[in-house]
């Protein structure tokens, strides 16, 4: 898999919109980017997944550069609630029997009133 | 609908001494995962099973052993602790390939069980 490298900490004010940078410049391409989240003390939450175009759901906006060497997650309007350690991971989906994700350590999110 | 329930979700144990954790899963998933969380690391893959009745090896699986003797239960066991082994453990499950377009690759965790050796 795709080594990933994130800041450590991020801070974003309430209600505005926070921009979650992963760098993931030897991904292949057959490696989608996978990004989860964890509040403190929770077991990990999958939040959105993508290979090559944006992505959005009812959490977040996934933006993957056209070389695709980089990425980044936007919560568009951050509460306090998304206070959060969030994890970027490269992973293969491929045919085979298993779908392990490695967890790095992530970027704590930090959103303040 | 639980999800993913992991038990016990507190245990104190002593050098020496065995537990198994219980993780079950309610979703008819294929795939389920043991990983540990200790301070200021990731998440770390200890065994993982793709069905019923078959396990494997992650990236820390030494002096853990699992069992999926049913496809709903996920056992972690600790045959003799050590202090090494205080951490975290969470449990996850999820689909396995060859369902309808869709699948989103999404892991479900558990709550998480704290272990401490002492």
């Amino acid at each position: 898999d795709a080594k990933t490298t994130q800041p450590t900490s991020m801070d974003c004010a309430e209600g505005r919109a926070a921009n979650l940078p992963c760098n993931h410049s030897t991904i292949s391409g057959n490696e989608y980017v996978y990004w989860y989240r964890q509040i403190h003390s929770q077991g990990p939450q999958y939040i959105i997944h993508g290979l090559k175009n944006n992505e959005t759901n009812e959490m977040a906006s996934l933006i993957i550069t056209e070389d695709r060497k980089s990425s980044t997650l936007i919560l568009p309007h951050a509460t306090l609630r998304d206070t959060a350690v969030y994890y970027c991971i490269v992973r293969v989906w491929s045919g085979g029997s298993n779908y392990k994700l490695t967890f790095g350590k992530g970027t704590l999110l930090t959103v303040n009133p | 609908n639980a999800g993913v329930t992991q038990t016990p979700k507190f245990r104190v144990l002593k050098t020496g001494q065995s537990m198994t954790l219980l993780c079950a899963q309610d979703m008819n998933h294929e795939y389920m995962y043991w990983y540990r969380q200790d301070p200021g690391m990731g998440l770390r893959l200890i065994h993982y099973s793709v069905g019923e009745g078959t396990t494997a090896k992650g990236e820390v699986p030494d002096g853990y052993n699992v069992s999926r003797l049913k496809k709903q239960n996920f056992l972690l066991g600790l045959e003799s602790a050590a202090p090494s082994q205080t951490s975290v453990y969470f449990c996850a499950s999820s689909y396995s390939i060859g369902l309808a377009g869709g699948w989103t690759g999404e892991l479900f965790f558990g709550e998480g069980s704290r272990l401490t050796v002492l």
